[in-house]
């Protein structure tokens, strides 16, 4: 199994631009996630989903758009890239009744100038 | 307002010896604790967890301590091994609330040096 896979790895925008990360999980896990972590911070939920066709605001979903349309992919749209969003993004996944136990993809790393 | 804190943002530890790395929280609805770890360049990895039921939970070279009058958690490592050196986050969740929503502190950094 993969586990949950992050596309691209690194990516550098200019301010303005849009983006779509990609993330896939194989795991059938009806919960996904999208989170922040910028330098000596924790990470900051911005967007989740429960299952297909659901989502949800997190803590920071400003500048940030999601879907759901299968259980399997949850990409993160940036719509205009702001250098604010230069951070990076990790996507997690989990399933109902394992005890809140998220499980991450690699990250992306994403550069706005 | 940070409801997770992991005030030291790193520390140094001998290899062999005992690393405890310390946790609070303000939130007192939640009752689900977790550690996780993180390499450089990976995503983080679930390492242990505690329910607000229990005060200890062990396993293996890691067991994590959690009082819930001082709404304070631990976790220890023993012995520390060089390959535990990497940055460890404490979470907390709300088993109540939807999603599986979880709140990370930012992260202590733990160094085992020989």
């Amino acid at each position: 199994n993969a586990g949950v896979t992050q596309t691209p790895k690194f990516r550098i925008l200019k301010i303005g631009q849009s983006m779509t990360l990609q993330c896939t999980q194989d795991m059938n896990h009806n919960y996904m996630y999208w989170y922040r972590q910028d330098p000596g911070m924790g990470l900051k939920l911005i967007y989740y989903s429960v299952g297909a066709g659901i989502t949800d605001k997190g803590e920071v979903p400003n500048g940030y758009n999601v879907s759901r349309s299968t259980t399997e992919d949850f990409p993160l749209r940036l719509e205009l890239a702001a250098p604010s969003q230069t951070s990076v993004y990790f996507c997690a996944s989990s399933y109902p009744g394992t005890g809140e136990t998220q499980y991450f993809g690699p990250g992306t790393r994403l550069l706005v100038l | 307002d940070q409801q997770v804190k992991q005030n030291s943002p790193s520390l140094s530890v001998q290899e062999g010896r005992i690393s405890i790395l310390n946790c609070d929280y303000t939130n007192s609805m939640f009752d689900y604790f977790l550690w996780y770890k993180k390499y450089p360049a990976e995503g983080p990895t679930f390492l242990i967890s505690i329910s607000s039921i229990k005060d200890k939970n062990e396993d293996g070279r890691f067991t994590v301590f959690l009082n819930k009058s001082a709404k304070h958690l631990s976790l220890h490592i023993v012995p520390s091994q060089p390959g535990d050196s990497a940055v460890y986050f404490c979470a907390a969740s709300d088993l109540g609330s939807s999603a599986s929503k979880i709140i990370f502190g930012s992260g202590t950094r733990l160094s085992i040096r020989p």
